[in-house]
């Protein structure tokens, strides 16, 4: 079975800094992988996703995540961080095939910005 | 295009009772997961339904159940509620298309149990 793994659960930077979330994902083929943000009280939107191809994908809100296949991991990036950042980011790996429909998330990881 | 709309977004019930959630999918989309957010367990895959069908559910209890109609509006039921139901629930739209598909997720509803 598929797993992923944020581990950072807090992570906190200054405005205009940079940004790197970990992920790392447990999977036998090649995995489709995203990351979502949620800020308080709502759903989750999505910000970019990878499912072949480039390795490098750009997403919405000037996030980018870089798969890396001999790391089994998918980090989230931004080069520098806006005060509107600050929310919950969850990174996912779907599998397609028998489990179409469904994703497994991370525990997510909470980001503070610091004006 | 109009997103995923959950209905209602909050909802108190008490132990024992029942409860009908309801989620409209982006138009177009065909399939729709619920996910089931607390903050001890996170993220869980409830059930996913297309076509009226139920294709894939996860490791929940048989008091978790759902449907999906023709027009792909899908509901999720709980009965015989616990304490431990309390949580927000988001329904997920795709089209589905390919080897897998993006899921577009609604607001949510939260689920209070007293």
């Amino acid at each position: 079975a598929q797993s992923v793994t944020q581990p950072d659960i807090h992570i906190t930077v200054s405005e205009g800094a940079s940004l790197e979330l970990r992920c790392n994902y447990s999977y036998g083929a090649t995995p489709y992988l995203f990351w979502y943000v949620q800020s308080p009280g709502q759903g989750l939107q999505l910000l970019l996703k990878y499912f072949s191809g480039d390795t490098l994908v750009q997403g919405i809100k000037g996030f980018e995540a870089e798969f890396k296949r001999s790391q089994s991991s998918f980090n989230l990036r931004k080069p520098s961080v806006h005060w509107s950042d600050a929310a919950e980011y969850f990174c996912a790996v779907g599998t397609g095939g028998t489990s179409y429909g469904k994703l497994t998330f991370g525990q997510g990881t909470i980001l503070t910005v610091h004006p | 295009k109009a997103g995923v709309t959950q209905t209602p977004r909050y909802l108190i019930k008490t132990r024992g009772q029942q409860v009908t959630l309801s989620c409209s999918p982006i138009s177009g989309h065909r399939s729709v997961s619920w996910y089931q957010q607390t903050p001890g367990q996170g993220l869980q895959f409830l059930f996913e339904y297309f076509s009226e069908t139920q294709r894939n559910k996860g490791n929940f209890p048989g008091r978790f159940s759902g449907r999906q109609f023709s027009n792909s509006r899908s509901e999720m039921n709980v009965s015989t509620l616990e304490l431990g139901d309390s949580a927000l629930y988001l329904c997920a739209s795709s089209v589905p298309s390919g080897a897998t598909d993006t899921q577009y997720f609604g607001p949510g509803t939260r689920l209070t149990v007293l």
